[in-house]
Protein backbone atom coordinates (compact mmCIF):
# COMPACT_ATOMS: atom_id res chain seq x y z
CA UNK A 1 0.00 0.00 0.00
CA UNK A 2 1.06 3.59 -0.18
CA UNK A 3 3.09 4.98 2.58
CA UNK A 4 5.10 8.06 3.53
CA UNK A 5 8.60 8.60 5.44
CA UNK A 6 9.22 11.70 6.65
CA UNK A 7 12.27 12.79 8.68
CA UNK A 8 11.56 12.47 12.65
CA UNK A 9 11.64 15.77 14.39
CA UNK A 10 11.72 18.18 16.28
CA UNK A 11 14.09 19.86 13.99
CA UNK A 12 15.41 22.99 15.57
CA UNK A 13 16.82 26.08 13.93
CA UNK A 14 18.01 29.46 14.51
CA UNK A 15 15.73 32.56 12.49
CA UNK A 16 17.07 32.60 9.02
CA UNK A 17 18.60 29.27 8.81
CA UNK A 18 18.16 26.66 5.78
CA UNK A 19 15.34 24.60 6.37
CA UNK A 20 15.17 21.11 5.21
CA UNK A 21 12.15 18.11 6.04
CA UNK A 22 12.88 14.95 4.20
CA UNK A 23 9.95 13.39 2.48
CA UNK A 24 9.86 9.80 0.07
CA UNK A 25 7.28 7.93 -0.16
CA UNK A 26 5.73 4.57 -1.97
CA UNK A 27 2.57 4.36 -4.25
CA UNK A 28 1.49 2.15 -6.62
CA UNK A 29 0.71 4.39 -9.29
CA UNK A 30 1.36 8.29 -10.18
CA UNK A 31 0.42 10.36 -6.83
CA UNK A 32 -0.13 14.06 -6.11
CA UNK A 33 2.08 15.29 -3.40
CA UNK A 34 1.03 17.31 -0.95
CA UNK A 35 3.07 19.27 2.03
CA UNK A 36 0.54 20.62 4.75
CA UNK A 37 1.30 22.65 7.67
CA UNK A 38 -0.29 22.85 11.52
CA UNK A 39 0.16 25.50 13.76
CA UNK A 40 -0.32 25.48 17.28
CA UNK A 41 -3.72 25.01 18.43
CA UNK A 42 -4.81 24.87 14.73
CA UNK A 43 -5.92 22.30 12.27
CA UNK A 44 -4.01 21.58 9.35
CA UNK A 45 -3.69 24.11 6.02
CA UNK A 46 -2.64 23.15 2.55
CA UNK A 47 1.09 24.56 1.86
CA UNK A 48 1.81 23.50 -1.36
CA UNK A 49 1.41 20.42 -3.62
CA UNK A 50 2.91 19.08 -6.83
CA UNK A 51 0.64 16.71 -8.98
CA UNK A 52 3.46 15.36 -11.39
CA UNK A 53 7.21 14.34 -11.78
CA UNK A 54 9.60 17.16 -11.91
CA UNK A 55 6.39 19.95 -11.20
CA UNK A 56 7.76 22.13 -8.11
CA UNK A 57 5.43 23.60 -5.50
CA UNK A 58 5.60 27.06 -3.81
CA UNK A 59 3.99 28.55 -1.49
CA UNK A 60 5.22 31.49 1.39
CA UNK A 61 9.04 30.96 0.65
CA UNK A 62 8.94 27.06 1.03
CA UNK A 63 9.37 25.16 -1.95
CA UNK A 64 9.27 21.08 -3.01
CA UNK A 65 10.19 19.34 -5.76
CA UNK A 66 8.49 15.85 -7.64
CA UNK A 67 11.39 13.50 -8.25
CA UNK A 68 9.94 10.23 -9.38
CA UNK A 69 13.28 9.12 -9.90
CA UNK A 70 14.27 9.21 -6.07
CA UNK A 71 10.43 9.15 -5.03
CA UNK A 72 10.77 12.21 -2.97
CA UNK A 73 9.33 15.75 -2.50
CA UNK A 74 11.62 17.69 0.40
CA UNK A 75 10.70 20.50 1.36
CA UNK A 76 12.95 23.84 1.31
CA UNK A 77 12.87 27.39 2.63
CA UNK A 78 16.10 29.23 2.61
CA UNK A 79 15.52 31.77 5.59
CA UNK A 80 13.03 30.46 8.24
CA UNK A 81 11.16 32.61 10.65
CA UNK A 82 10.27 32.07 14.18
CA UNK A 83 6.38 32.51 13.05
CA UNK A 84 7.46 29.14 10.93
CA UNK A 85 7.48 26.63 13.75
CA UNK A 86 4.77 24.18 13.43
CA UNK A 87 4.49 20.64 12.76
CA UNK A 88 4.83 19.80 8.33
CA UNK A 89 3.07 16.86 7.19
CA UNK A 90 4.27 15.42 3.93
CA UNK A 91 0.93 13.47 2.13
CA UNK A 92 0.00 12.29 -1.31
CA UNK A 93 -2.86 10.93 -2.70
CA UNK A 94 -3.13 8.35 -5.48
CA UNK A 95 -3.87 8.79 -8.81
CA UNK A 96 -7.56 8.60 -9.31
CA UNK A 97 -8.15 8.44 -5.58
CA UNK A 98 -8.83 11.30 -3.24
CA UNK A 99 -7.92 9.94 -0.07
CA UNK A 100 -4.90 10.81 1.53
CA UNK A 101 -1.50 9.36 2.94
CA UNK A 102 -0.15 11.65 5.41
CA UNK A 103 3.40 11.00 6.84
CA UNK A 104 4.35 11.00 10.80
CA UNK A 105 4.55 14.87 10.63
CA UNK A 106 7.99 16.73 11.44
CA UNK A 107 7.79 19.30 14.53
CA UNK A 108 9.62 22.87 13.29
CA UNK A 109 10.92 24.99 16.03
CA UNK A 110 12.78 28.46 15.24
CA UNK A 111 14.33 30.14 17.72
CA UNK A 112 14.92 33.90 17.46
CA UNK B 1 -10.16 27.52 -0.66
CA UNK B 2 -13.03 26.00 0.35
CA UNK B 3 -14.04 27.33 4.48
CA UNK B 4 -14.85 24.74 7.16
CA UNK B 5 -16.06 25.29 10.39
CA UNK B 6 -16.43 22.58 13.17
CA UNK B 7 -18.64 22.28 16.57
CA UNK B 8 -17.61 22.21 19.13
CA UNK B 9 -13.89 23.41 18.97
CA UNK B 10 -13.23 21.02 22.00
CA UNK B 11 -14.95 19.31 24.56
CA UNK B 12 -13.96 17.29 27.75
CA UNK B 13 -16.28 14.10 28.30
CA UNK B 14 -17.12 11.32 30.87
CA UNK B 15 -16.23 7.77 29.93
CA UNK B 16 -19.29 5.68 27.69
CA UNK B 17 -21.24 9.09 27.03
CA UNK B 18 -21.48 9.84 23.17
CA UNK B 19 -20.37 13.34 21.54
CA UNK B 20 -21.19 14.32 17.88
CA UNK B 21 -19.00 16.73 15.87
CA UNK B 22 -20.60 18.93 13.13
CA UNK B 23 -18.93 20.21 9.89
CA UNK B 24 -20.17 22.75 7.51
CA UNK B 25 -18.98 23.84 4.30
CA UNK B 26 -19.44 27.00 2.58
CA UNK B 27 -19.73 25.39 -0.97
CA UNK B 28 -21.13 22.22 -2.04
CA UNK B 29 -19.09 19.53 -1.96
CA UNK B 30 -18.84 15.93 -3.12
CA UNK B 31 -16.66 13.94 -0.58
CA UNK B 32 -15.70 14.48 3.34
CA UNK B 33 -13.64 13.36 5.22
CA UNK B 34 -13.28 12.34 9.12
CA UNK B 35 -9.85 11.94 10.07
CA UNK B 36 -8.02 11.71 13.34
CA UNK B 37 -5.08 12.83 15.02
CA UNK B 38 -3.93 11.15 18.38
CA UNK B 39 -1.81 13.31 20.24
CA UNK B 40 1.86 13.53 19.07
CA UNK B 41 0.63 11.51 15.52
CA UNK B 42 -0.15 11.61 11.97
CA UNK B 43 -3.61 11.84 10.46
CA UNK B 44 -5.54 8.55 10.20
CA UNK B 45 -8.65 8.37 7.86
CA UNK B 46 -11.76 7.02 9.99
CA UNK B 47 -14.35 7.46 7.01
CA UNK B 48 -15.59 8.54 4.06
CA UNK B 49 -18.31 10.18 3.62
CA UNK B 50 -20.85 10.80 0.59
CA UNK B 51 -23.70 12.58 0.07
CA UNK B 52 -26.76 9.86 -0.19
CA UNK B 53 -24.68 6.92 0.90
CA UNK B 54 -23.44 5.25 3.41
CA UNK B 55 -20.18 5.88 4.83
CA UNK B 56 -17.22 3.79 3.97
CA UNK B 57 -15.20 2.72 7.15
CA UNK B 58 -11.28 2.55 6.75
CA UNK B 59 -9.90 -0.74 8.68
CA UNK B 60 -10.13 -0.66 12.25
CA UNK B 61 -13.00 1.57 12.55
CA UNK B 62 -16.74 1.13 12.65
CA UNK B 63 -20.22 2.39 12.52
CA UNK B 64 -21.06 1.86 15.38
CA UNK B 65 -18.52 3.69 17.48
CA UNK B 66 -18.12 6.37 14.73
CA UNK B 67 -21.87 6.84 12.88
CA UNK B 68 -21.43 8.97 10.43
CA UNK B 69 -24.27 11.19 8.71
CA UNK B 70 -23.87 13.24 5.30
CA UNK B 71 -27.64 15.06 5.04
CA UNK B 72 -26.47 17.35 2.30
CA UNK B 73 -23.26 18.42 0.62
CA UNK B 74 -22.64 20.91 2.99
CA UNK B 75 -22.66 19.07 6.29
CA UNK B 76 -21.61 15.92 7.87
CA UNK B 77 -21.61 15.06 11.52
CA UNK B 78 -19.61 12.29 13.42
CA UNK B 79 -20.42 10.67 16.62
CA UNK B 80 -18.22 9.42 18.61
CA UNK B 81 -20.01 6.71 21.21
CA UNK B 82 -19.53 5.43 24.04
CA UNK B 83 -16.40 7.10 24.76
CA UNK B 84 -13.22 5.65 26.63
CA UNK B 85 -10.20 7.91 27.26
CA UNK B 86 -8.64 6.14 24.39
CA UNK B 87 -10.62 8.53 22.24
CA UNK B 88 -9.27 11.43 23.10
CA UNK B 89 -7.87 12.77 19.86
CA UNK B 90 -8.12 15.79 17.59
CA UNK B 91 -10.89 15.18 14.99
CA UNK B 92 -11.12 16.46 11.69
CA UNK B 93 -13.03 16.58 8.71
CA UNK B 94 -12.14 17.81 5.30
CA UNK B 95 -13.62 18.33 1.76
CA UNK B 96 -12.38 17.58 -1.46
CA UNK B 97 -11.84 20.28 -3.68
CA UNK B 98 -13.86 18.82 -6.33
CA UNK B 99 -13.76 20.95 -9.88
CA UNK B 100 -13.66 23.76 -8.02
CA UNK B 101 -10.69 24.13 -6.43
CA UNK B 102 -8.82 20.83 -7.87
CA UNK B 103 -9.33 17.12 -7.15
CA UNK B 104 -6.91 15.13 -5.17
CA UNK B 105 -7.03 18.53 -3.16
CA UNK B 106 -8.60 18.29 0.56
CA UNK B 107 -9.19 21.15 2.61
CA UNK B 108 -9.23 20.99 6.56
CA UNK B 109 -11.50 21.91 9.55
CA UNK B 110 -9.81 23.62 12.34
CA UNK B 111 -10.65 20.48 13.90
CA UNK B 112 -12.52 19.12 17.54
CA UNK B 113 -9.91 18.64 20.36
CA UNK B 114 -12.01 16.08 22.63
CA UNK B 115 -10.42 15.14 25.75
CA UNK B 116 -12.38 11.55 27.64
CA UNK B 117 -11.86 11.12 31.44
Amino acid sequence: GDSVTQMEGPVTLSEEAFLTINCTYTATGYPSLFWYVQYPGEGLQLLLKATKADDKGSNKGFEATYRKETTSFHLEKGSVQVSDSAVYFCALSDQGYSTLTFGKGTMLLVSP
Amino acid sequence: SAVISQKPSRDICQRGTSLTIQCQVDSQVTMMFWYRQQPGQSLTLIATANQGSEATYESGFVIDKFPISRPNLTFSTLTVSNMSPEDSSIYLCSVEGGSLYGYNEQFFGPGTRLTVL
